[in-house]
């Protein structure tokens, strides 16, 4: 079966500092994956999505990039935090066949202080 | 992408049956309506997914009409455990294209004792 992992679950940062969030993806191959955030009370805000190795597309301009070195992995960073960037990042795959649905992983909690 | 239009918020009862309708008026020929369910500080989780008439599982049901521009999800016999938010999202799921979902406000369901 296909399991996503995400990590760390939790996080408090400086503003200023970098970030670096790690998704992996197991029992599949060459998913479709996505990086969403979400305020507090708010919607899911898709940051970034992948089709495929080295393949990024951003969807909102912003403090933030993603990487994608090897099929079953998603990358989120940041050189240099600001306060905005506070939210939970969740990510997701799919197998981008007709109809697929999303898979989201736990998602991490980040705190800019 | 499809824009999907749904309420903010329903309360309930437990025991009772909840009827959420979402509005996709530009739905697209390939596009599928997928239903997820969200509790605070997870990830959402897939409920339903249906391209047109009834589709049932062990957790929900989805109407979808004959022109599609309208959907309703509906959760029989609720208890407190389905206090969440719910999102309704329309895609094709090609994976060239990305199968970017878009994800509204989503309804905010409150179950009560």
């Amino acid at each position: 079966s296909q399991t996503i992992h995400q990590w760390p679950a939790t996080l408090v940062q400086p503003v200023g500092s970098p970030l670096s969030l790690e998704c992996t993806v197991e029992g599949t191959s060459n998913p479709n994956l996505y990086w969403y955030r979400q305020a507090a009370g708010r919607g899911l805000q898709l940051l970034f999505y992948s089709v495929g190795i080295g393949q990024i597309s951003s969807e909102v301009p912003q403090n933030l990039s993603a990487s994608r070195p090897q099929d079953r992995q998603f990358i989120l960073s940041s050189k240099k935090l600001l306060l905005s960037d506070s939210g939970f990042y969740l990510c997701a795959w799919s197998q981008g066949v007709q109809g697929g649905g999303y898979t989201f992983g736990s998602g991490t909690r980040l705190t800019v202080v | 992408l499809a824009k999907t239009t749904q309420p903010i918020s329903m309360d309930s009862y437990e025991g009772q049956e909840v009827n959420i309708t979402c509005s996709h008026n530009n739905i697209a020929t390939n596009d599928y309506i997928t239903w997820y369910q969200q509790f605070p500080s997870q990830g959402p989780r897939f409920i339903i997914q249906g391209y047109k008439t009834k589709v049932t599982n062990e957790v929900a049901s989805l109407f979808i009409p004959a022109d599609r521009k309208s959907s309703t999800l509906s959760l029989p016999r609720v208890s407190l455990s389905d206090t969440a938010v719910y999102y309704c999202l329309v895609g094709d799921g090609i994976k060239a294209a990305g199968n970017k979902l878009t994800f509204g406000g989503g309804t905010r369901v409150l179950v009560k004792p």
